[in-house]
């Protein structure tokens, strides 16, 4: 069983809808909470971060925690053509240090 | 403040030949990690150090791949010989290993590997 699950997508919303992308994780010990975003040819770029059960609110971006559930989500209001990209959802372990990664979910804003 | 440094950015060589891959972390960073990421496979952790050490190199596909971390500020993942099938982006990343809440991993650039 893989640390990290994402539907892969493709998901794609119009231009001004809320994108909402999901994560589950498999670790109890899971302690952070992260999302990135990665264009196509650059690297993931911290988006992200959650450390408690509940909401998260940055800008546009919003990300939900309920760990009794071992859910982790990422909703993007009046989503812009430039949100397009692949979004991956990242865990770390406290001990040890240890980073683990979804397969990411590629989103397509539709002008 | 500079962020992880990676070179070389692009590399284009033929099967069998030596491939080294250089990072510089986040001054101050601690923990660093080799990802090896693919269109099929996703981002995979190669290997990771703390305090120079490696911790997990469960990730390292095989014998041909290895990895050195000699002081906190240079690391190098070497594949000798290299294969087409190693083609791939290869990033590191650093994070500091506090206690508590609040790491975060960030990631160079990445190397652009294309074995021929």
């Amino acid at each position: 069983q893989k640390e990290v699950e994402q539907n892969s997508g493709p998901l794609s919303v119009p231009e001004g809808a809320i994108a909402s992308l999901n994560c589950t994780y498999s670790d109890r010990g899971s302690q952070s909470f992260f999302w990135y975003r990665q264009y196509s040819g650059k690297s993931p770029e911290l988006i992200m971060s959650i450390y408690s059960n509940g909401d998260k609110e940055d800008g546009r971006f919003t990300a939900q925690l309920n760990k009794a559930s071992q859910y982790v989500s990422l909703l993007i209001r009046d989503s812009q053509p430039s949100d397009s990209a692949t979004y991956l959802c990242a865990v770390n372990i406290e001990t040890g240090n240890q980073f683990y990664f979804g397969t990411g979910t590629s989103l397509t804003v539709i002008p | 403040d500079a962020g992880v440094i990676q070179s070389p950015r692009h590399e284009v060589t033929e099967m069998g030949q030596e491939v080294t891959l250089r990072c510089k972390p986040i001054s101050g960073h601690n923990s660093l990690f080799w990802y090896r990421q693919t269109m099929m496979r996703g981002l995979e952790l190669l290997i990771y150090f703390n305090n120079n050490v490696p911790i997990d190199d469960s990730g390292m596909p095989e014998d041909r791949f290895s990895a050195k971390m000699p002081n906190a500020s240079f690391s190098t993942l070497k594949i000798q010989p290299s294969e087409p099938r190693d083609s791939a982006v290869y990033f590191c990343a650093s994070s500091s290993s506090l206690t508590g809440f609040g790491n975060t991993i960030y990631f160079g650039e990445g190397s652009w590997l294309t074995v021929v």
